[in-house]
């Protein structure tokens, strides 16, 4: 059963066309949901953590949002530094401190 | 800086062997946890310290995973008799508890490939 589902699996933007990527969850009990960054080869890279439905997030052309059921990422006019891909993670409550991750949107953005 | 760091980057091995990962958490972090990750998914937790107890163990981590926090610094990771399927890349990731919730700082990996 998945527990964590992030759409779409992959997504090209063209340089400065706004989307948003979904993370979705189904567990209960959240106690933290986690947005990550993640270039190739390389570790996961902290972006945003949110607490609770209606908690918004921002940092420079990132906004995260949480309601009850699931998150967004909205990119707002990306640039092709941004093309990387974008993992969702949840902490809850049954899962002591064990973070699950979805599997990522991989985002492209072309010049 | 004082980031997670990782050691080493790359290992690749032959079927069979012996191989030791090596993590350096964040200082001052009392939480480290250790992850697996193959090509096209998510991070997948292993196992999770807390100062030198190792508190959680996925079922992932069969009897040939071993780690180790010693004096709730740096932690190992030891993998026995590798087999092909153990290729991927570990990644470890320290936090600091403060409340309910703590954010979890990863490192920039070992790229596990098992000959």
């Amino acid at each position: 059963e998945d527990q964590v589902t992030q759409s779409p699996e992959a997504l090209r933007l063209q340089e400065g066309e706004s989307s948003s990527l979904n993370c979705s969850y189904t567990v209960s009990g959240l106690r933290g949901l986690f947005w990550y960054r993640q270039d190739p080869g390389k570790g996961p890279e902290f972006l945003f953590t949110l607490y609770s439905a209606g908690e918004e997030k921002e940092k420079e052309r990132l906004k995260a949002t949480l309601t009850k059921k699931e998150s967004f990422l909205h990119i707002t006019a990306p640039k092709p530094e941004d093309s990387a891909t974008y993992l969702c993670a949840v902490l809850y409550s049954g899962g002591y401190q064990k973070v699950t991750f979805g599997t990522g949107t991989k985002l492209q953005v072309i010049p | 800086d004082t980031g997670v760091s990782q050691d080493p980057r790359h290992k690749i091995t032959k079927r069979g062997q012996n191989v030791t990962f090596r993590c350096d958490p964040i200082s001052e972090h009392n939480r480290l946890y250790w992850y697996r990750q193959t090509l096209g998914q998510g991070p997948e937790f292993l196992t999770y310290f807390q100062n030198e107890a190792q508190l959680e163990k996925s079922r992932l981590l069969s009897d040939r995973f071993s780690a180790e926090r010693p004096k709730g610094s740096f932690s190992t990771l030891e993998i026995q008799r590798t087999e092909q399927g153990d290729s991927a890349m570990y990644l470890c990731a320290s936090s600091f508890r403060a409340g309910g919730t703590d954010t979890q700082y990863f490192g920039p990996g070992t790229r596990l490939t098992v000959l």
